[in-house]
């Protein structure tokens, strides 16, 4: 089973700074990872597939590197509304495993 | 414009049997997966299993398989997500989603509650 671990799980940001968020699979999943963004009562919003492809209607400030076991979601400068959790998803082989989240809080 | 709209919020007892629907509108209902994802009270997200309106082909996270039961009516381009006896560990928010690379389009989500 691929198991898809997110670091930090809590990412302390000021407002206008960099955010990276680090997705590892235990397996190779080539480029097969989504990222999604949720807030508090809101259903998941989807930010980035194929690990570099931003969704319709996604700001630049948001971009995704990596492939195979090692993926990153960078927020260039954060902005008041990017305070949420954040989760990487692989899906490859019938299987649609989500990781932990990470969430991004205010400094 | 594209549109997943899920059945309202269900309060059942345990051991009782419980079917949620989710509708597509706005697209060919039978050319994309819909997916099941499930988040607990405070927790993350958890996907659950995933149906292919167009021949009803079906896949299950092993988390999941045998304990709840996918199915989809074409006809009126509606999925559903069933249980046939609720414990008090289902009680959770449950999303339909439509998967393209990635999960585009998600319903607004159905609060199941159980409790006695």
């Amino acid at each position: 089973e691929i198991v898809m671990t997110q670091s930090p799980a809590t990412l302390s940001v000021s407002p206008g700074e960099r955010a990276t968020l680090s997705c590892r699979a235990s397996q190779s999943v080539g480029s097969n990872l989504a990222w999604y963004q949720q807030k508090p009562g809101q259903a998941p919003r989807l930010l980035i597939y194929g690990a570099s492809t931003r969704a319709t209607g996604i700001p630049a400030r948001f971009s995704g590197s990596g492939s195979g076991t090692e993926f990153t979601l960078t927020i260039s400068s954060l902005q008041s509304e990017d305070f949420a959790v954040y989760y990487c998803q692989r899906y490859t082989d019938w299987l649609w495993t989500f990781g932990q989240g990470t969430k991004v809080e205010i400094k | 414009e594209v549109q997943l709209v899920q059945s309202g919020a269900e309060v059942k007892k345990p051991g009782e049997s419980l079917k949620i629907s989710c509708k597509g509108s706005g697209y060919t209902f039978t050319n994309y997966w819909i997916g099941w994802v499930r988040q607990m009270p405070g927790q993350g997200l958890e996907w659950m299993g995933i149906i292919y309106p167009g021949d009803s082909d079906t896949r299950y996270s092993p988390s999941f398989q045998g304990q709840v039961t996918i199915s989809a009516d074409k006809s009126i381009s509606t999925a559903y997500l069933q249980w046939s006896s609720l414990k008090a560990s289902d009680t959770a928010i449950y999303y339909c989603a439509r998967h393209g690379g990635g999960f585009h389009y998600w319903g607004q989500g159905t609060l199941v509650t159980v409790s006695s």
